[in-house]
């Protein structure tokens, strides 16, 4: 069945780059997503990328698509404190992954 | 419209009582999503709604619950019979047709704790 798989934990340095893992199994989602979720707060739509792209670059984001391995990361430039959250990787009708708690150290 | 909204947004319950969830979804928005998470886990797949059509439902949705969108606007969410493994964040989402399954609004969710 479908199934999304992430790392649990990445710890960073402020001012740092963060990369956030992601796998995935099905090849037919339209869309990947990336999704942030701080303690207490709602589901926040960070970014996505189409499945017929490589790339995409937003601001301090960019989100990298390897679809032979089906492999999806998300790469945050000059990390700050506020950037600490739990990250979720989702795809299709948004079967998500455990999260990746990101906790950037000042 | 300020967004997806959901209410209640915390139950508390005992077991074997029944609840019923409401979500309001964005008003062009013809497609609605149920969701659950626990803790230390993402959301769940529940069910989803174009208009009022439900179309699909996954199979954590037992048949103690059961969704609805009578007019293709809101939708309620309804356990029977609660059970403690039922305590988790309930969570409705809303988008259009047409841009695939782009899912952008989320509710702040209903918290449910069965007792």
């Amino acid at each position: 069945g479908e199934d999304v798989e992430q790392s649990l934990f990445l710890s960073v340095r402020e001012g740092d780059s963060s990369v956030i893992n992601c796998t995935y199994t099905d090849s037919s989602s339209t869309y990947l997503y990336w999704y942030k979720q701080e303690p207490g707060a709602g589901l926040q739509l960070l970014t996505y990328i189409f499945s017929n792209m490589d790339m995409k670059q937003d601001q301090r984001l960019t989100v990298l698509l390897n679809k032979k391995d089906k492999h999806l990361s998300l790469r945050i430039a000059d990390t700050q404190t506020g950037d600490s959250a739990i990250y979720f990787c989702a795809e299709g009708k948004l079967i998500f992954g455990s999260g990746t708690r990101l906790l950037v150290r000042p | 419209d300020t967004g997806v909204s959901q209410d209640p947004r915390h139950k508390i319950t005992k077991r074997g009582q029944n609840v019923t969830f409401r979500c309001d979804p964005i008003s062009e928005h013809n497609r609605l999503y149920w969701y659950r998470q626990t803790l230390g886990q993402g959301p769940e797949f529940l069910t989803y709604f174009q208009n009022e059509a439900q179309l699909e439902k996954s199979r954590l949705l037992s048949d103690r619950f059961s969704a609805e969108r009578p007019k293709g606007s809101f939708s309620t969410l309804e356990i029977q019979r609660t059970e403690q493994g039922d305590s988790a964040m309930y969570l409705c989402a809303s988008s259009r047709s047409g841009q695939g399954n782009l899912i952008e609004f989320f509710g702040p969710g209903t918290r449910l704790t069965v007792l």
